[in-house]
């Protein structure tokens, strides 16, 4: 089956420009996460969701940016105001699951490309 | 001081070596570990899930965790040049309603032909 997509996979900006960022999870997965990764860098947290609530968002930088998801499906992920610290791949990832535990099993996207320039 | 240290190579050997990656980490309330493949430009691919000690095998590679020690290990048999890839370690605990993976840095990996 098909499994996470991301669109754009890659994006440019202009410094303060707000820009807007698509998940699609694989069908039927409750569970949703966004993550950051720096070049050479491991990803990091930023929000994840449950259905259509964001039930942690503890890992998001700053005000600036915004994470929804709806209806419980598709998920964006907003940037607003962007910085050139801003500049890195943004991966989504969903599970099947709704708890953590033994077979928790995230499925990540090829994620987009932010460059802020 | 990060929760999950990992070397970040870049690792070079020859075609059919025995390889090994690793990973050490800080936080006793990790009990789900995992190992990530990622090839240039891609997403992150599952390759071991284990939970807490003990050793997991699935073909070439095998995976041990070391709670004792607070040490994860992968290792890859008859090493291909298609395994060239950055490798990330990843963990998570178990209970406390945090679904969020901590990542090593990862290890770029070369397989030499």
């Amino acid at each position: 089956g098909a499994g996470v997509s991301q669109s754009p996979r890659y994006k440019v900006a202009k410094r303060g420009q707000d820009v807007a960022l698509r998940c699609d999870p694989i069908s039927g997965h409750v569970s949703l996460f966004w993550y950051q990764q720096a070049l050479g860098q491991g990803p990091e947290f930023l929000t994840y969701f449950q259905n259509e609530a964001q039930l942690d968002k503890s890992g998001l930088p700053s005000d600036r940016f915004f994470a929804e998801r709806p209806e419980g499906s598709v998920s964006t992920l907003k940037i607003q105001r962007t910085q050139q610290e801003d500049s890195a791949v943004y991966l989504c990832a969903s599970s099947l699951r709704r708890l953590a535990g033994d077979g928790d099993t995230q499925y990540f996207g090829p994620g987009t490309r932010l460059t802020v320039l | 001081q990060k929760e999950v240290e990992q070397d970040p190579g870049p690792l070079s050997v020859p075609e059919g070596a025995i390889v090994s990656l690793n990973c050490t980490y800080s936080n006793s309330a990790f009990q789900y570990f995992m190992w990530y493949r990622q090839y240039s430009r891609k997403g992150p691919e599952l390759l071991m899930y284990t939970y807490s000690s003990g050793n997991k095998e699935d073909g070439r590679f095998t995976a041990q965790v070391d709670k004792s020690s607070k040490y994860i290990s992968l290792f890859i048999r008859d090493s291909q040049p298609s395994d060239s890839a950055t490798y990330l370690c990843a963990m998570s605990a178990r209970g406390t309603g945090r679904r969020a993976l901590t990542f090593g840095s990862g290890t770029r990996l070369q397989v030499q032909p």
